[in-house]
């Protein structure tokens, strides 16, 4: 199946500065990638649908200043998490729209401390 | 709005043994997809299975196979001769035609798999 990765795929920041998560398809193009977080033990939360070239759209409740997506090219999105605070501590996954399926990327485990 | 609903969240079987995995969407589209994911504690989300909702044909991929069933908007995961591997979360997922289109997901069954 296509692949997706994601980097880093563990970071851990101090409480106030910003992360950046990048997302990429590597076989693949993607005209829409897709950001969720995942709690413990919960289903996948839909963060944001982004689309190569333009603004991402954000699920309701998701800060759009906090988590800024950029999505600059049909391979690659990225995920700025910024002035994070330890309640941003999360698992943050991707996924890229190929065709008619998603294929989602290993995640990134982040920690503010 | 569309609605995924798994009613197990646990799950039990024997290795070589068979298992079946429940999922019910709720939607008043007739055209759709539908997806399992399987989740191991590596977190790394996999597609098992997908099925259109206009082929009447269910889809098949080596051990696992969907009873789909549009009326009933029911979309059952069977695992044949499951293995250790095979333990992990499995969601059920719906999704409707279109590029801007989202998953909608269900709460998961956690599948675990014994000797």
């Amino acid at each position: 199946g296509a692949v997706v990765s994601q980097h880093p795929s563990w970071v851990i920041c101090k409480s106030g500065t910003s992360v950046k998560i990048e997302c990429r398809s590597l076989d693949f193009q993607a005209t829409t990638m897709f950001w969720y977080r995942q709690f413990p033990k919960q289903s996948l939360m839909l963060m944001a649908t982004s689309n190569e070239g333009s603004k991402a759209t954000y699920e309701q409740g998701v800060e759009k200043d906090k988590f800024l997506i950029n999505h600059a090219s049909l391979t690659l999105s990225t995920l700025t998490v910024t002035s994070a605070h330890p309640e941003d501590s999360s698992f943050y996954i991707c996924s890229a729209r190929g065709l008619d399926t998603q294929y989602f990327g290993p995640g990134t485990r982040l920690t503010v401390l | 709005a569309q609605t995924v609903t798994q009613s197990q969240p646990e799950m039990s079987v024997q290795e070589a043994e068979t298992v079946t995995l429940s999922c019910t969407y709720d939607t008043s589209e007739s055209d759709y997809y539908l997806f399992w994911y399987k989740q191991p504690p590596s977190r790394q989300m996999i597609l098992v299975i997908r099925q259109e909702a206009y082929k009447q044909q269910n889809a098949t991929e080596n051990r696992f196979s969907v009873n789909f069933q549009k009326a009933a908007k029911s979309f059952s995961l069977k695992i044949s001769d499951s293995q250790l591997g095979d333990a992990a979360m499995y969601f059920c997922a719906y999704r409707s035609p279109g590029t801007a289109s989202k998953l909608t997901f269900g709460t998961g069954t956690r599948l675990q798999v014994t000797l």
